[in-house]
């Protein structure tokens, strides 16, 4: 599957613990976006990095922290967790800054 | 600011009824609009945007600057058009990301 790819596809632990979310863009995608999904929120802008540099923030907590790669692989980083922070964590790559969106399934966070 | 309302939560049709599913949209200018869907145990994939002005799978959205709309319509529904569905806007120029809107549960119902 040469999709974007996303891992773990589901995580639980504890407040106050940290987790490491990963994706894969598709092949030839150079931007990489990380959208947060929580009950009734829809989809929360939270990064959006292009061929290696931050281009765009939303409302992303300082507990949380993100980075591409050379390789172009994102991992979104989430310290201190609150229960809140439980929810549904997509990655999208596009090829360029505004081209389509092809998102991952999602990672599913647990926090309890 | 930019902001995507859908008011609705959960629209349910008969199989063969037409289908709107409204999408609000508060931005100055003219933005890049689009409807995303996710269907059980897919990705969220494009549906359409309005630059495009394509009907995909029957499903065509025609924009209203004057209403600041951008809902989505077919004219006969079919179940499986049963999905989650979200619009989403872009400013034109910037770098700026797609907002989406929180989506309304489409059942087609047989």
């Amino acid at each position: 599957d040469s999709g974007v790819t996303q891992t773990p596809k589901h995580l639980i632990t504890a407040t106050g613990q940290r987790v490491t979310l990963r994706c894969s863009p598709r092949s030839g995608d150079l931007s990489v976006y990380w959208y947060q999904q929580s009950l009734d929120q829809g989809l929360q802008f939270l990064i959006h990095y292009y061929n290696g540099e931050e281009r765009a923030k939303g409302n992303i907590l300082e507990r949380f922290s993100a980075q591409q790669f050379p390789d172009l692989h994102s991992e979104l980083n989430l310290s201190s967790l609150e229960l809140g922070d439980s929810a549904l964590y997509f990655c999208a790559s596009s090829v360029g800054i505004k081209g389509e969106l092809f998102f991952g399934e999602g990672s599913r966070l647990t926090v309890l | 600011a930019q902001r995507v309302t859908q008011p609705e939560k959960l629209l349910s049709v008969f199989k063969g009824a037409p289908v709107e599913l409204k999408c609000n949209y508060s931005y100055s200018g003219s933005p890049e609009l689009f409807w995303y869907v996710q269907y059980s145990r897919q990705r969220l994939q494009l549906l359409l945007r309005h630059i495009s002005r394509e009907s995909i799978k029957g499903f065509t959205a025609d924009l209203n600057k004057g209403e600041t709309s951008f809902h989505l319509k077919k004219p006969f529904a079919q179940e499986e058009d049963s999905a989650m569905y979200y619009c989403a806007l872009r400013a034109p120029s910037g770098n700026t990301p797609l907002v989406f809107g929180k989506g309304t549960r489409l059942s087609v119902i047989a």
